[in-house]
């Protein structure tokens, strides 16, 4: 998991702002997934992309947006339509033919 | 629908005891269960995880059974330390979007 990165680590938004959060993989993972992490909660997900140029969304994709023009990035913007926007965003990764998922270290955004 | 039952939430045990925590899932088509291991404000690590076409693995002091008929699966962590102090979260996969879900989460405290 130390080959996908996510950046910034602390994002701080005005509220009816957008803000775009990064993840990119150097480790050839074809699959790539975000999902949102609130205080004392499991993991929900927000959108999914199996291959370039094609995403899915998960179970709360409202308010989000991504787009997948390159293997190894998958960026997220949370829009001003996502109400309640402050939490740890985690983005991961796998590989075709596997089922593990590889987490990067996290965004923690904060609406001001 | 799909969905993934962690308990319990929170388990303290004293250094040196055992802890097990238990998780069921909803698709008997599931058949893949990972379990990551999650310390504060840092990015869930895998730990062990189990397919469907065997009953139990284990790796040191952790193990995970899996009981397809009842779909339900635990881990089990024997010999505890104070580093085994964590969030750990069980996940189902679901073959039909090649997608994980997870449960919620158990806050699990080694009192020395």
């Amino acid at each position: 998991d130390g080959g996908i990165t996510q950046s910034p680590k602390y994002l701080f938004r005005k509220e009816g702002q957008n803000v775009t959060l990064s993840c990119e993989q150097n480790l050839n993972h074809d699959a790539m997934y975000w999902y949102r992490q609130d205080p004392g909660q499991g993991l929900r997900l927000i959108y999914y992309s199996q291959i370039v140029n094609d995403f899915q969304k998960g179970d709360i994709a409202e308010g989000y947006s991504v787009s997948r023009e390159k293997k190894e990035s998958f960026p997220l913007t949370v829009t001003s339509a996502q109400k309640n926007p402050t939490a740890f965003y985690l983005c991961a990764s796998r590989l075709a033919g596997g089922d593990t998922q590889y987490f990067g270290p996290g965004t923690r955004l904060t609406v001001l | 629908g799909e969905n993934v039952e962690q308990h319990p939430s929170t388990l303290s045990v004293q250094e040196g005891d055992s802890a097990v925590i238990k998780c069921t899932y909803s698709d008997s088509a599931s058949n893949y269960f990972p379990w990551y291991k999650q310390e504060l404000g840092k990015r869930p690590q895998l730990i062990i995880d189990i397919r469907s076409n065997v009953g139990e693995k284990k790796d040191q002091r952790i193990a995970v059974t899996l009981n397809k008929t009842a779909k339900h699966f635990s881990l089990h962590i024997t010999e505890t330390q104070p580093e085994d102090s964590a969030v750990y979260f069980c996940a189902a996969i679901f073959q039909g979007a090649q997608k994980l879900v997870f449960g919620q989460g158990t806050r699990l405290t080694i009192n020395p």
